[in-house]
Formats: structure tokens, sequence, C-alpha cells
């Protein structure tokens, strides 16, 4: 059975400082596709990022970094330098198969002070 | 492109009765997923629906059911409401054949008196 692990439930920095979120995840298969959400106030599930299990490059995408690693299972996030909007819920999530359900992790809160 | 919707946004029932929670999504995706988002539970997978079949369920009683239609739209539909159904019911949609990840609405919140 698939698993995704947020250890950290809340985080609380100031604005500039950079925040690293970690999720850690199980799976049995070799085919996987892992995901970054990002949930706002307002509810609606942003997505991030989507990885797939073959390719392990790291990605940068402005402010926002990834680290994948199999060896560790893990897929973890960076936020550089942030700012207030970036306060939300972030969740990690597995898919086994292109298509099938999300497994969500339990998220963790990103509070950003001014 | 319009995203995911969902209607209503907020919906209030008494216990026992039935809700209707509704899903377009986005034009040429084939598969509508729902989720629900209940304090201090998560999000947790409920129905899967690809080309008007049910292709995959969660751990969820009988009474949570749905269908898709031929526009590939969802209804999701709660029985028997209990107080612990109140939540955030989260649709999401994709096109599985071309790989494409998964584009969520923003949610009905359905609250049960």
């Amino acid at each position: 059975a698939q698993k995704v692990t947020q250890a950290q439930t809340e985080i609380s920095v100031v604005e500039k400082e950079d925040v690293t979120l970690d999720c850690v995840y199980e799976t049995r298969d070799t085919t996987y596709y892992l995901f970054w959400y990002k949930q706002p106030p307002s509810g609606e599930l942003v997505f991030l990022i989507r990885r797939n299990s073959f390719d392990e490059q790291n990605e940068i995408s402005g402010r926002y970094s990834w680290n994948f690693q199999k060896s560790t299972s893990s897929f973890n996030f960076t936020i550089t330098a942030s700012q207030v909007v970036d306060s939300a819920v972030y969740f990690c999530a597995l898919s086994e198969a292109a298509g099938n359900k999300l497994t969500f992790g339990g998220g963790t809160r990103v509070l950003v002070k001014p | 492109e319009a995203g995911v919707t969902q209607s209503p946004t907020h919906l209030i029932k008494t216990r026992g009765q039935q809700a209707t929670l509704r899903c377009s999504p986005i034009s040429g995706h084939t598969s509508v997923y729902w989720y629900q988002q209940a304090l201090g539970l998560g999000l947790q997978f409920l129905l899967w629906y690809d080309e008007g079949e049910e292709r995959n369920r969660g751990n969820f009683p009988p009474r949570f059911s749905g269908r898709q239609f031929p526009n590939y739209s969802s209804e999701l539909n709660v029985n028997a409401l209990e107080l612990e159904d109140s939540a955030l019911y989260l649709c999401a949609s994709s096109w599985v054949a071309r790989g494409d990840g998964y584009t969520f609405g923003s949610g009905t919140r359905l609250t049960v008196v």
C-alpha cells in the first residue's frame, strides 16, 4: 500500500527566510508520480509540480525548488526568501499510476510572518 | 480555459437528509476524482470516474455514491447524512490517456447539522 508522510504539521518563519518541507513516501511500484499542491485559505488545491519516478533531476521554479531522492524515498520542497503570500497548507501526494488516485500526506501549514 | 467548477460552494443539510454535489471538469478531461477533506483527517480519496465508469473507490460506506455523465461532468451523492460527513469535498479532473496531472476545483463545503 502507498503512504505519504509529512512529519512537519506547522512551520512558522519570518519573511525572507527559507523554509523546507519534508515529504517521505512508501510504494511498492517502480513507476509512480509525486506531486506538491498548495492550499490557500480559499480551499482550492493549486498544482505546483509533478515528478515521475524515473526523473530524479531536481527542479527550480522561481523561488520554489524540489529535491527528489529515490534512495531515501523523499521529495522535499524548499521555498527560498519566503513571502507572506506563501502562507498556506502544502500537500505532498503520490500516484502509483498515471490517472490513478492520489494519496496525500497530512499537509504542512506554513505561516510566513511579515 | 475554464478550470474545474464545483457547485454549490456551500451546502447546509440536516442529519439524515441527502446531499448532491456537482463537478464540471476541464474541457477535454475524461476523468473525475472526488476527495473528502474533513477537519483533522486530511484529504481522503472517495471516487474515481473515467469515461462514465467507476474505476476506483476509497474506503467509504455505500451511502457515498456518484456518477459521471456523457459530458464527463459528475455528481457525488451522500445519503443518510451524518454529522461527521461535514467536510470540504474537492473534485479534480485529468486526461489520463495524455498523462495529465490533476486539476482541482475550489470545493463544496458541506455542513451537516
